[in-house]
């Protein structure tokens, strides 16, 4: 089963400052989505950043750009120059990629998330 | 389009009592599930569905029943709610099964007494 874990529960950062966010995941799959959810006080998920295991070039959007790293099972989210609007709840999350209909390869397995909180 | 919306925002419920959670989009989104989400822990799957008249299980199916009528609905029932029970719940559609993003309700806080 696939295992995704989030070591942070808390982090903090002063406004305009870069910060990362740590997930490790565990699968015996090589093709997959990683995924960086945000759940700010409204308890809306929105989707960060999106990551297709089979492509090397770590995604960006804007401020929010991953480290992925295959081999180690490693896939960092980097906010730069934070801003208060960034404060919330972040998870990290796994999914299969397949082109077939395979029972429950559709499901999203979720870290436990980390709190983010920006300074003023 | 107003994406995926959930019914009702809040809920209270004493033990052993049933509702439903609604859980609708306008996407024309084939697959669509439902998760849930307890303190210290990422979300978690209960039920899923690939299409009208297809479900299955996910990871805590127990205590929960669903139905497909039709493509926009996706309803979650408890049975005989149980303080286990209380949760947020989040409902979340995707184009295909194999589609890259899932969009997201905005969830329903769920407090069993």
């Amino acid at each position: 089963a696939q295992t995704v874990t989030q070591s942070q529960p808390e982090m903090s950062v002063q406004e305009a400052e870069t910060v990362t966010l740590s997930c490790t995941y565990d699968t015996s799959e090589s093709d997959y989505y990683l995924f960086w959810y945000k759940q700010p006080p409204s308890r809306q998920m929105i989707l960060v950043i999106r990551q297709e295991a089979y492509k090397q070039q770590n995604a960006t959007e804007n401020r929010f750009s991953v480290n992925f790293q295959k081999a180690a099972k490693s896939f960092s989210l980097k906010i730069s120059d934070s801003q208060l609007g960034d404060a919330a709840m972040y998870f990290c999350a796994y999914r299969r990629r397949t082109p077939t209909m395979i029972q429950g390869a559709q499901k999203l397995v979720f870290g436990q998330g980390t709190r983010l909180t920006i300074n003023p | 389009n107003a994406g995926v919306t959930q019914t009702p925002k809040f809920q209270v419920l004493k033990t052993g009592q049933s509702m439903t959670l609604q859980c609708a989009q306008d996407m024309n989104h084939e697959y669509m599930s439902w998760y849930r989400q307890d303190p210290g822990m990422g979300l978690r799957l209960i039920h899923y569905s690939v299409g009208a008249g297809i479900t299955d299980q996910g990871e805590v199916p127990n205590g929960y029943n669903v139905s497909r009528s039709t493509t926009e609905d996706f309803p979650l029932r408890l049975l005989s709610a149980a303080p286990s029970q209380t949760s947020v719940y989040f409902c979340a559609s995707s184009y295909t099964p194999q589609g890259r993003e899932q969009y997201f309700g905005p969830g329903t806080r769920l407090t069993v007494t």
